[in-house]
């Protein structure tokens, strides 16, 4: 079965790090595109980065540049967002997606930005 | 970046009516990579169509998209009850991928 599962989310303050976790199963990972959505309370879904195969190109939000590091390791079918000077606004649910013909998401983990 | 711009933002609508979502891109986007989700209130958002005309598993067939280019669309041929929620295009054939708005299904 096709599984992505994300971990790390949690409370954290204005301007502290994060970083989340998605394990993925059931597939080859390291053949497909992967990338992080997000969904603030009470608003629409956002992208906030993706990242090919091999971790050679990656893409982001651009409210999310210079903050949010998207990554891989393959050898450990994990993907991951390191998510530094957050800010209230970043309070969000994050899903780990696969970007394939027929995508996967997992089923989130919740970012709480606050003092 | 390719903008992704749903219509309308609310749709009212009674049960046994027909229903037809709009997504608008900015430029022409890939077909196959592009997909619908809805998602109801509390729940993580829930894979519709992909690959612009493709039914996810287990999805009624009352549910079909269409559309190519710029301009794709969502149908609900008959509205069930459970079918009022809020429903989003996505686009990620190009990054950064990029989903609509929303468009808000309510009962009338």
């Amino acid at each position: 079965e096709v599984q992505l599962v994300e971990s790390g989310g949690g409370l954290v303050q204005p301007g502290g790090s994060l970083r989340l976790s998605c394990a993925a199963s059931g597939f080859t990972f390291s053949s497909y595109w992967m990338s992080w959505v997000r969904q603030a309370p009470g608003m629409g879904l956002e992208c906030v980065a993706n990242i090919n195969q091999d971790g050679s190109e990656k893409y982001y939000v651009d409210s999310m540049k210079g903050r949010f590091t998207i990554s891989r390791d393959n050898a450990k079918n994990s993907l991951y967002l390191q998510m530094n000077s957050l800010r209230a606004e970043d309070t969000a649910v994050y899903y780990c997606a696969r970007d394939s013909v027929l995508p996967v998401w997992g089923q989130g983990t919740t970012v709480t930005v606050s003092s | 970046d390719i903008v992704l711009t749903q219509s309308p933002g609310t749709l009212s609508l009674s049960p046994g009516e027909r229903a037809t979502l709009s997504c608008r891109a900015s430029q022409s986007v890939s077909s196959s990579f592009f997909a619908w989700y809805q998602q109801k209130p509390g729940q993580t958002p829930s894979l519709l169509i992909y690959g612009a005309s493709n039914r996810a598993a287990g999805i009624p067939d009352r549910f079909s998209g269409s559309g190519s280019g710029t301009d794709f669309t969502l149908t609900i041929s008959r509205l069930e009850p459970e079918d009022f929620a809020v429903y989003y295009c996505q686009q990620y054939g190009s990054s950064p991928y990029s989903f609509g708005q929303g468009t808000k299904l309510e009962i009338k």
